[in-house]
């Protein structure tokens, strides 16, 4: 079955940087990969996601780009900022099956 | 705004007792589903459910039930609690055919003391 990886586990970064975390998944038939992030003590909520037939999608301060010759896709968080810190999971997506998550980012904003 | 509400945020229960896990959302989704996360474990499905009255085991089932009478509800059913399921319980759900991402409630905090 399908199988997803997300690095780092944890990521620092300073005010008004880039943060950036990766996710591979095992399955080359998956074909939606949606990003989540979760606040502390919420549900997550869904920020982006992108499917196979694109190679990148943007939206304001935030992309995912995807690779399937490589089977990884990246979300991308340009001009950080203190309500970005949060855990940000990914997930991949065979169609009809459920999805698989990853283990999930902890990003912290520093000001 | 679309919601999945889930009935209780915290709640503390003692060892042996059944506990109800209570979801509903105002989608008219079709497929529900019920997860658990633990720090390290990332997020792990208990059960779901394609439609009323069906229910799928997930990759943890063991020591849980679950109860879809009607399309809006999905109940997660403990039968006897125990003190390795205190965990973030989230209900998620999705469309036909799910072809987009969940909608997840805001998780219900569960202590089995």
């Amino acid at each position: 079955g399908e199988n997803v990886e997300q690095h780092p586990s944890t990521l620092s970064v300073q005010e008004g940087d880039s943060a950036v975390i990766k996710c591979t998944y095992s399955d080359s038939a998956s074909n939606y990969f949606p990003w989540y992030k979760q606040e502390l003590g919420k549900g997550p909520q869904l920020i982006i996601d992108i499917r196979s037939n694109v190679g990148e999608k943007k939206d304001q301060r935030i992309a995912v780009t995807l690779n399937k010759t490589a089977k990884h896709f990246s979300l991308h968080i340009t001009e950080t900022q203190p309500e970005d810190s949060a855990v940000y999971f990914c997930a991949a997506r065979v169609y009809g099956q459920n999805f698989v998550f990853g283990p999930g980012t902890r990003l912290s904003v520093l000001p | 705004d679309v919601k999945v509400t889930q009935s209780s945020r915290y709640l503390v229960k003692r060892t042996g007792e059944k506990v109800f896990l209570e979801c509903v959302q105002d989608m008219d989704h079709e497929n529900m589903f019920w997860y658990r996360q633990d720090p390290g474990l990332g997020l792990r499905l208990i059960y779901f459910s394609y439609d009323v009255k069906m229910k799928e085991k997930g990759d943890i089932p063991e020591g849980y039930s679950v109860s879809r009478e009607k399309k809006e509800r999905f109940s997660l059913i403990l039968e006897s609690a125990s003190t390795n399921q205190t965990s973030m319980y989230l209900c998620a759900s999705t469309g036909q055919d799910r072809v987009y991402g969940y909608t997840f409630g805001s998780g219900t905090r569960l202590t089995v003391v």
